[in-house]
């Protein structure tokens, strides 16, 4: 059963402290991205990888780091420099262009 | 100005109409255009894929570019209930394409 699994589903980071979202495909895709959803808003690029062991930034990438050491595994990690982490986070995956196939999503929220 | 433009709506219709949900967009570089739908709290779902100008159907779905007017258009025939959802809006270069940009999302309900 092909597709991506985002883990875990909700996640709740205190104040200062860095937490890490996973996200896993077994598509044999070779790229692979994370967005920022906030409510009533479209989805904004965080991060993106098209190779193992390279990446970029996207639109909004302060506060967030990433690491791409397996084709199948793209973790993001939100560090204590993101204010303003509370959104749903999104994985997804494409092979070469653009249809871009999304995971379930991670809601995280900041207490 | 936003690059893609999208009615958050909320759009209410009733059952079995026939229901347009429009972007516009302004950089005419584009060439890729989706459309994904997306119910609450989940992941979004890629319903339609078209590359340049025209139309594109899918069962109850059509998707249609008009890229003179930097307009696309995604239409749902006898809509129900079950197609009650956030519809986002799609598009990528061919340079760098593999980074889309996305309109805000319309709200769809469709009533019983």
């Amino acid at each position: 059963d092909g597709g991506i699994t985002q883990s875990p589903k909700y996640l709740f980071r205190k104040e200062g402290q860095n937490v890490t979202l996973s996200c896993e495909q077994n598509l044999n895709h070779d790229a692979m991205y994370w967005y920022r959803q906030d409510p009533g808003q479209g989805l904004r690029l965080i991060y993106y990888s098209q190779i193992v062991n390279d990446f970029q930034k996207g639109d909004i990438a302060e506060g967030y780091s990433v690491s791409r050491e397996k084709k199948e595994s793209f973790p993001l990690t939100v560090t204590s420099a993101q204010k303003n982490p509370t959104a749903f986070y999104l994985c997804a995956s494409s092979e070469a262009y653009n249809e871009q196939f999304f995971g379930p999503g991670t809601r995280l929220t900041v207490l | 100005q936003k690059e893609v433009e999208q009615d958050p709506g909320p759009l209410s219709v009733p059952e079995g109409a026939i229901v347009s949900l429009n972007c516009t967009y302004s950089n005419s570089a584009f060439q890729y255009f989706m459309w994904y739908r997306q119910y609450s709290r989940k992941g979004p779902e890629l319903l339609m894929y078209t590359y340049s100008s025209g139309n594109k159907e899918d069962g109850r779905f059509t998707a249609q570019v008009d890229k003179s007017s930097k307009y696309i258009s995604l239409f749902i025939r006898d809509s129900q209930p079950s197609d009650s959802a956030t519809y986002l809006c799609a598009m990528s270069r061919p340079q760098g394409a593999q980074k889309l940009v996305f309109g805000q999302g319309t709200r769809l309900t469709i009533n019983p």
